[in-house]
């Protein structure tokens, strides 16, 4: 099983920062990694797919990047309703794998 | 408008059953391969199972196999979990999620959820 790490476990950002957020696979996923957000009380929402594709109606302030093991979610400029955990899921093996999750939390 | 409803969750004793169901509308229900995650109170998720389109193909997670069956009905649109010799370690709420068009192991709407509490 492929073990997903993420780092921090929580961000202590401003709105209008910039958050930079890790996940590391315990084996090369290739691109087959997305990001999703969640709410309290909510469901998750895709964000992004195959490493670095925005899903359907997700604002540019978020982009993926990385590749094989070590990928990347940032927002490039926090607004108020970005404030939620942030969970990463590989599909390159099964079994489906998530990330602990990184709670980005307002400073 | 794409929608997912979760039911049948519920208080059950350990080493219980539930049959959980995840009622579909809005998209070609059959086209789409579903799966089932869930998120004990406090805690990340987890994937559960997933089925493709047809229902011929299933996969499981290690911690759930031998326990869990997931099932779908096309004609009725709605997607099924088997859950058996249920644990204090399954407590959870429950998701549905469909994939996206061209994948499996993705999921790009999720319902709201049900809860299965295992508690004697």
């Amino acid at each position: 099983e492929i073990v997903l790490t993420q780092s921090p476990a929580t961000l202590s950002l401003s709105p209008g920062e910039r958050a930079t957020l890790s996940c590391r696979a315990s084996q090369s996923v290739s691109s087959s990694l997305a990001w999703y957000q969640q709410k309290p009380g909510q469901a998750p929402r895709l964000l992004i797919y195959d490493a670095s594709n925005r899903a359907t109606g997700i604002p540019a302030r978020f982009s993926g990047s990385g590749s094989g093991t070590d990928f990347t979610l940032t927002i490039s400029s926090l607004e108020p309703e970005d404030f939620a955990v942030y969970y990463c899921q590989q599909r390159s093996n099964w079994p489906l794998s998530f990330g602990g999750g990184t709670k980005v939390e307002i400073k | 408008e794409v929608q997912l409803l979760e039911s049948g969750g519920g208080l059950v004793q350990p080493g219980g059953s539930l049959r959980l169901s995840c009622a579909a509308s809005g998209f070609t229900f059959s086209s789409y391969a579903m799966s089932w995650v869930r998120q004990a109170p406090g805690k990340g998720l987890e994937w559960v199972s997933a089925i493709s389109g047809g229902g011929g193909t299933t996969f499981y997670a290690d911690s759930v196999k031998g326990r869990f069956a997931i099932s779908r009905d096309n004609s009725k649109n709605t997607l099924y979990l088997q859950v058996n010799s249920l644990r204090a370690e399954d407590t959870a709420v429950y998701y549905c999620a469909k994939a996206p068009s061209g994948y499996y192991s993705l999921f790009d709407y999720w319902g709201q959820g049900t809860l299965v509490t295992v508690s004697s």
